[in-house]
């Protein structure tokens, strides 16, 4: 157990359908994450947000949305999805420290399938 | 164009011999290196990291090896066990905490008894 808990584990959505991840942190860690792992890809950062306001959007299509409501709680909402966005998404917090190197600790992630 | 890369997709080791998982890096700022472990059906785990500043660090029955010019990292397991087996993440950063972790495809290790 990482202190770190997503919800769904496993999602089936059409193109069409509108869907929601969770992610909570128990760590107490300032900073969240959301990363897609694609089969044979290295984890992509898609959105960081540190202290709730978001610090970084690695040019992710807007179907993609993440909501940040408080330090503790992640969302990526997702609507007209296509096929190839059929992946592991990720989750993952840190306690982010000016001039110091944290660790991610990772949620277990959602296995999103498009159909 | 990627940034850190495990070039050996899979690699399978006799249990009770060395593991010797490799990663190159091409941006000479990172200064910072971890290796992540992760098991099917859940999210990586932290393993070990190293900073520029060091050439090695051990923990237990793993050590990082970093070399800087060579722009190259490894991460050896001695000795192998089977519950070792899972798929190995090389990430880098600049020291600027977390968020710029670039990470690589990954190595899926598979320990035989």
């Amino acid at each position: 157990e990482t202190g770190v808990t997503q919800t769904p584990r496993h999602l089936v959505m059409g193109m069409t359908n509108k869907k929601s991840l969770k992610c909570e942190q128990h760590l107490g860690h300032n900073a969240m994450y959301w990363y897609k792992q694609s089969a044979k890809k290295p984890l992509e950062l898609m959105f960081v947000y540190s202290l709730e306001e978001r610090v970084e959007n690695n040019s992710v299509p807007s179907r993609f949305s993440p909501e940040c409501p408080n330090s503790s709680h992640l969302f990526l909402h997702l609507h007209t999805l296509q096929p190839e966005d059929s992946a592991l998404y990720l989750c993952a917090s840190s306690q982010d420290r000016s001039g110091s190197s944290e660790k991610l600790f990772f949620g277990s992630g959602t296995q999103l399938s498009v159909l | 164009d990627q940034q850190v890369k495990q070039n050996s997709p899979s690699l399978s080791v006799q249990e009770g011999r060395i593991s010797i998982l490799n990663c190159d890096y091409t941006n000479s700022m990172f200064d910072y290196f971890l290796w992540y472990k992760k098991y099917p059906a859940e999210g990586p785990t932290f393993l070990i990291s190293i900073s520029s500043i060091k050439d090695k660090n051990e923990d237990g029955r793993f050590t990082v090896f970093l070399n800087k010019s060579a722009k190259h990292l490894s991460l050896h397991i001695v000795p192998s066990q089977p519950g070792d087996s899972a798929v190995y993440f090389c990430a880098a950063s600049k020291i600027q905490g977390a968020q710029k972790l670039v990470f690589g495809q990954g190595t899926r290790l598979t320990i035989n008894p």
